[in-house]
């Protein structure tokens, strides 16, 4: 199983709503991560979690709040969010941080 | 702060060319270097990837070259086909660090 599984695949959220979303993997990794992807940009690094623990957060805002409850999962609760947070969120994970990285579906967020 | 690129923002390609699409990166303490392939409406998926101890490593149809004194990375597609229509980013991880992504490349192969 090499599969990295986001949920909801799409979301619609206004600016005063409280989201989540959701990542799993079932292949023992115990680095995972938060990428942003806007329309035709790379993916951008959000958060790092090497063995649950928070190890890269690049300056984001507190409106972005990232969870690992266990190594197989990880949460991105969301809250307050503007227009421009509307993008596509990335969810991946690799066996360490210096190793492939595989990568869910992604959720596509919409903030209206 | 320093970041992986790509020369060219798109590629256009004949079925049953070779592709070659590039990538510079600046961050001379990266040692790890991967290629993805993003489908529309996808995430990224694994290519290929090489490590700072190596100059040029293969896999099916795709090779990747690293020349790590001018800092260029590349991607070699063999006999492109029309499912390899795609954005195919470099990424660069060092150490103990998380992969950072370059701008990109759009690969469109016509038959």
């Amino acid at each position: 199983d090499t599969e990295v599984t986001q949920t909801p695949k799409h979301l619609v959220m206004g600016m005063t709503n409280k989201k989540s979303l959701k990542c799993e993997q079932h292949m023992g990794h115990r680095a995972m991560y938060w990428y942003k992807q806007k329309a035709k940009k790379p993916p951008e690094l959000m958060f790092v979690y090497s063995y649950e623990k928070l190890s890269i957060n690049e300056s984001v805002p507190s409106r972005f709040s990232p969870e690992c409850p266990n190594s197989s999962l990880l949460n991105l609760h969301l809250h307050a969010l503007q227009p421009e947070d509307s993008a596509l969120y990335l969810c991946a994970s690799s066996r360490t941080v210096d190793t492939e990285a595989f990568f869910g579906q992604g959720t596509r967020l919409t903030v209206v | 702060g320093e970041s992986v690129g790509l020369h060219l923002p798109t590629l256009s390609v004949q079925e049953g060319d070779n592709s070659i699409i590039n990538c510079a990166y600046s961050n001379s303490a990266s040692d790890y270097f991967i290629w993805y392939k993003q489908e529309s409406g996808k995430g990224p998926q694994f290519i290929i990837d090489i490590r700072s101890n190596m100059d040029k490593r293969q896999g099916q149809r795709v090779t990747v070259l690293l020349n790590k004194t001018v800092k260029h990375l590349s991607l070699q597609i063999a006999a492109t086909q029309p499912g390899d229509s795609a954005v195919y980013f470099c990424a660069e991880n060092e150490a103990g660090t998380a992969l950072i992504f370059g701008k990109g490349t759009t690969l469109s192969v016509s038959s």
